[in-house]
């Protein structure tokens, strides 16, 4: 079964502080992999997308890495903000009937405090 | 504003009522999908156009649930009597076709549904 599990389900953290967000996937055939924000009742916005042969992708102060062979990436936020308190919702897609079929984890709540 | 429009952002609808939801997509993308995000969860698949085309719908789609894109722009979701387990966020996204490992998918802000 294409699932997508994503940990810890909530963190709380300083500003300032760095963190780290897991995704394990069982998603096959694999396309690539897709971090998004989002934010409290607003649509996920997306801040990489990384292809099979993809380990490591930054977009600004986020930094995702990919392991394909033990199908598991992370999104690591550094000098957080208190704009970065939101969702983070891992994706994985499968490219079938012709488009990429998307795969959503339940996301990671972070909360960034002053 | 360029972006994936939906309207309206709210609806509170009594059980047993219809509901219609709108979708703009951005205006070259060709593809068109429908997602619903309860709270605490991921949006999960309903259903994806192709121009006019429905060409898949998931089995979370009932027979209360239909979507048209009757001219290949817009896309209406019309949820007919109503069940307060469908009270979740409606999600349009549209990308543009031919699409490659790449391409990329743009979410409109959602239409939250309440049914009271």
């Amino acid at each position: 079964k294409n699932q997508v599990e994503q940990s810890p389900q909530s963190l709380i953290i300083l500003e300032g502080k760095n963190c780290t967000l897991q995704c394990n996937y069982t998603v096959s055939p694999f396309s690539n992999l897709r971090w998004y924000k989002q934010d409290t009742g607003r649509g996920p916005v997306s801040l990489t997308i990384m292809t099979f042969s993809e380990n490591t992708k930054s977009n600004g102060r986020y930094t995702a890495t990919l392991d394909a062979d033990t199908k598991q990436s992370s999104l690591h936020i550094t000098a957080s903000q208190l704009s970065d308190s939101a969702s983070y919702i891992c994706v994985v897609s499968l490219f079938s009937g012709g488009y990429n079929k998307l795969i959503f984890g339940a996301g990671t709540r972070l909360a960034v405090h002053p | 504003d360029t972006g994936v429009s939906q309207n309206p952002r709210h609806k509170i609808t009594k059980r047993g009522q219809n509901v219609t939801f709108r979708c703009d997509p951005i205006s070259e993308h060709n593809r068109l999908y429908w997602y619903r995000q309860t709270l605490g969860q991921g949006p999960e698949f309903l259903t994806y156009f192709q121009n006019e085309a429905q060409l898949e719908k998931s089995r979370l789609l009932s027979d209360r649930f239909s979507a048209e894109r009757p001219k290949g722009s817009f896309s209406t979701l019309e949820i007919q009597r109503t069940e307060q387990g469908d009270s979740a966020m409606y999600l349009c996204a549209s990308s543009l076709s031919p699409g490659t490992l790449n391409t990329e998918a743009f979410f409109g802000q959602g239409t939250r549904l309440t049914v009271v």
